[in-house]
């Protein structure tokens, strides 16, 4: 059974581009959380998705950020008109039904810089 | 501070020492899940403590969580330059690790 899988693993995109993360769950997982970590710090919860539904994105930026997981396919966090700012890693997780003692399985990661 | 924060930020050790790490937060919780990653990983989990539980052993991890402090450790014994890593402390205060809160973590350095 493969972990969730995250891809690109390094992703270096210039100002103004677009920057597309894609994410798989582990398998038989219905939901997905997106975090991103800047240098030095913790994670920080960005949205929670579930198939074809977003749950709560109260950590995501206003502009430029969307995520969406398709009832079909990986779940994709879309980031428009980067700037130097966005550089980070971003992590996808995964976990089945939520409940009390639910554990989330984290992805490796995409980084991404912003030239 | 913010929710979630560990103390210390930084411990290097010699193998075979323990290591301690705490983490204080400031909301109600259901539970508090500390994770590992290694430099450039991703996270890994280690142990999840209900708010109901005061202490959890998974081999040579030991953790502890003090609800009245708000604050919990992480004790890890016999340590080896493996467990060189930063320590994450996550709270979930809606039962279902929808909206986990991490802390900056502790990074630890173990040495032969």
């Amino acid at each position: 059974n493969a972990g969730v899988m995250q891809n690109p693993r390094h992703l270096v995109r210039r100002r103004g581009q677009e920057a597309r993360l894609r994410c798989s769950p582990m398998k038989g997982h219905s939901h997905v959380y997106w975090y991103r970590q800047l240098p030095e710090e913790g994670l920080k919860f960005m949205v929670y998705l579930q198939k074809e539904n977003i749950i709560d994105e109260s950590g995501m930026p206003k502009e430029r950020f969307s995520a969406e997981f398709p009832k079909e396919g990986p779940s994709i966090l879309r980031i428009q008109q980067v700037v130097r700012g966005d550089s980070a890693a971003y992590f996808c997780a995964s976990s089945p039904l939520p409940g009390p003692d639910t554990e989330a399985f984290f992805g490796q990661g995409t980084r991404l810089t912003v030239v | 501070s913010q929710q979630g924060e560990e103390d210390p930020q930084a411990l290097s050790i010699q193998e075979g020492e323990n290591a301690t790490m705490n983490c204080s937060y400031k909301t109600s919780i259901n539970n508090l899940q500390w994770y590992r990653q290694n430099s450039g990983r991703g996270l890994v989990h280690l142990i999840l403590i209900r708010s109901n539980e005061r202490e959890k052993h998974s081999g040579r991890l030991r953790v502890t969580l003090d609800t009245s402090k708000k604050s919990s450790s992480l004790l890890i014994t016999a340590s080896r330059a493996a467990d060189t890593a930063s320590y994450f402390c996550a709270t979930d205060d809606t039962g279902t690790a929808s909206k986990l809160t991490f802390g900056t973590g502790t990074r630890l350095q173990v040495t032969l």
